[in-house]
């Protein structure tokens, strides 16, 4: 079956802890994305892959680092989390490194910094 | 600076009530405007991509629409299990691939 898959689904953490939120497609997707989901901002782009180690920003990136060491592997990772990141985040993946093309989702992560 | 408002906010109907949401975008130059449905506790998931004003897809009771300045979802004789938030997102010519999504319009069908 066609999916992207994170982990964990669920994650509460105390401030300055570093953390890793996994994601992984099984598609051969090109372009790969990380979004936060807050109430009344709707989804923001954290940061985009375009193909191995080739990595962007997007529209709120500070705080996060990501990688792409391998096509279907894209981590977030999150070196001294604050409360300010509490947030749902969403993994993404496209065929297209273009990301003109349909985006499949991840199940979401509900992370909580305390 | 690429920006999407849809509206409105949330959208209460009965069973059969047929209706529109709206997305209206401003970018630089439009690579591509999408719409997703997202249930609660889920990752959104693709209805429809649209490419140049004119455009028009159909699915089941949903059909999507495009001008040069905005985007309706047109809902036909909806069904309870049609209640979702709708997202609308674009992609620009900016150079940079970046979606910009909208904040959603809640949909609420009662039986």
């Amino acid at each position: 079956e066609a999916q992207v898959t994170q982990n964990p689904r669920y994650l509460i953490t105390v401030t300055g802890k570093k953390l890793t939120v996994t994601c992984s497609q099984n598609m051969n997707h090109e372009y790969m994305s990380w979004y936060r989901q807050d109430p009344g901002l709707g989804l923001r782009q954290i940061y985009y892959s375009m193909n191995v180690e080739v990595t962007d920003k997007g529209d709120v990136p500070e705080g996060y680092k990501v990688s792409r060491k391998e096509k279907r592997n894209f981590p977030l990772i999150l070196e001294s989390p604050s409360p300010n990141q509490t947030s749902l985040y969403f993994c993404a993946s496209s065929l297209s490194k273009a990301a003109n093309t349909e985006a499949f989702f991840g199940q979401g992560t509900r992370l909580t910094v305390v | 600076e690429d920006q999407v408002t849809q509206s409105p906010e949330a959208l209460r109907l009965q069973e059969g009530e047929s209706s529109s949401l709206n997305c209206s975008y401003t970018v630089s130059g439009l690579r591509g405007l999408f719409w997703y449905r997202q249930d609660p506790g889920k990752g959104p998931e693709f209805l429809f991509t649209l490419y140049s004003a004119g455009e028009e897809k159909e699915k089941e009771r949903l059909k999507a629409t495009l001008t040069k300045k905005e985007s309706f979802l047109h809902i036909t004789a909806p069904k309870p299990e049609d209640s979702a938030t709708y997202l609308c997102a674009v992609l620009s010519n900016t150079g940079f691939q970046k979606l910009v999504f909208g904040t959603g319009t809640r949909l609420l069908v009662s039986p």
